[in-house]
C-alpha cells in the first residue's frame, strides 16, 4: 500500500526554465510533507517543508505548494540549475513527538539539461 | 566533520552470515533511525530510537536488531542474512520533535551473495 506516490520516474528540463515536480498521498491523516534531494552514492538531503496548515512555503528558487482537498503537492525549481539534477523524494509524516515516521515516495529523477 | 556517518559503506557477503552496521550522529539530535531502500527504491523506516529507547518498530523480521549503545550511536545487527537483505540501508537523526527535519547519512549498500 503506497501511501505517497510520484507518478513521474523521470523529468528533463532545460536550464533556466521551471522544474515542476508532483507528489500525491492517500492518508489523510499526513500533516507534515518534505522534499528531500538525493546525489548517487549519498544520502537524502532535506530540501524544503510544508505544514498541513499551509498551502505554499518558499525558499530561494524552491517552491513547495500544497493542496490538501486533492491531496496533492508539488516542488517548483524556478530557474533551475544543473547543479539540480538529482533524485527528489517526497515525504510525508503525521506529527507525533518522538515517534515521526516517513512516509517516502519512489523519487522522481529531475535531469536538467544546459 | 559528517553530521551522520555510516561504516561501512559496502558491505558484501555470503547468506546465513551475521553483520553489522555502525551509525554515528554528531548533532546531538535525541531521535536516530535506520531505513531501507529495496531494488525498487522504495525508502522505508525500519526502527527508530529516542533517547536510547526502541520509538518505532516496523514489523522488521526479527533477524533484525538494532543496538543504541548512546543517543549518538544507534547500530543495526542482522543474523542469518538472506538475498533478499540486499538493499541500502540508511541512519537517519533529528532532534525528534514535531515536524523535526531528518539528516540522512551516506547509506549503506548491503549485497548478500
Amino acid at each position: 500500500d503506497q501511501q505517497v506516490k510520484q507518478n513521474s520516474p523521470s523529468l528533463s528540463v532545460q536550464e533556466g526554465r521551471i522544474s515542476i515536480l508532483n507528489c500525491d498521498y492517500t492518508n489523510s491523516m499526513f500533516d507534515y510533507f518534505l522534499w528531500y534531494k538525493k546525489y548517487p552514492a549519498e544520502g537524502p538531503t532535506f530540501l524544503i517543508s510544508i505544514s498541513s496548515i499551509k498551502d505554499k512555503n518558499e525558499d530561494g528558487r524552491f517552491t513547495v505548494f500544497l493542496n490538501k482537498s486533492a491531496k496533492h503537492l508539488s516542488l517548483h525549481i524556478v530557474p533551475s540549475q544543473p547543479g539540480d539534477s538529482a533524485v527528489y523524494f517526497c515525504a510525508a509524516s503525521v506529527s507525533s513527538f518522538g515517534n515521526e515516521k516517513l512516509t517516502f515516495g519512489t523519487g522522481t529523477r529531475l535531469t536538467i539539461i544546459p | 566533520d559528517t553530521a551522520v556517518s555510516q561504516t561501512p559503506k559496502y558491505l558484501v557477503t555470503q547468506m546465513g552470515n551475521d553483520k553489522s552496521i555502525k551509525c554515528e550522529q554528531n548533532l546531538g539530535h535525541d531521535t536516530m533511525y535506520w531505513y531501507k531502500q529495496d531494488s525498487k527504491k522504495f525508502l522505508k523506516i525500519m526502527f527508530s530510537y529516542n533517547n536510547k529507547e526502541l520509538i518505532i518498530n516496523e514489523t522488521v523480521p526479527n533477524r533484525f536488531s538494532p543496538k543504541s549503545p548512546d543517543k549518538a550511536h544507534l547500530n543495526l545487527h542482522i543474523n542469518s542474512l538472506e538475498l533478499g537483505d540486499s538493499a541500502v540501508y540508511f541512519c537517519a537523526s533529528s532532534q525528534g520533535g514535531v515536524g523535526d527535519t531528518q539528516y540522512f547519512g551516506p547509506g549503506t549498500r548491503l549485497t548478500v551473495l
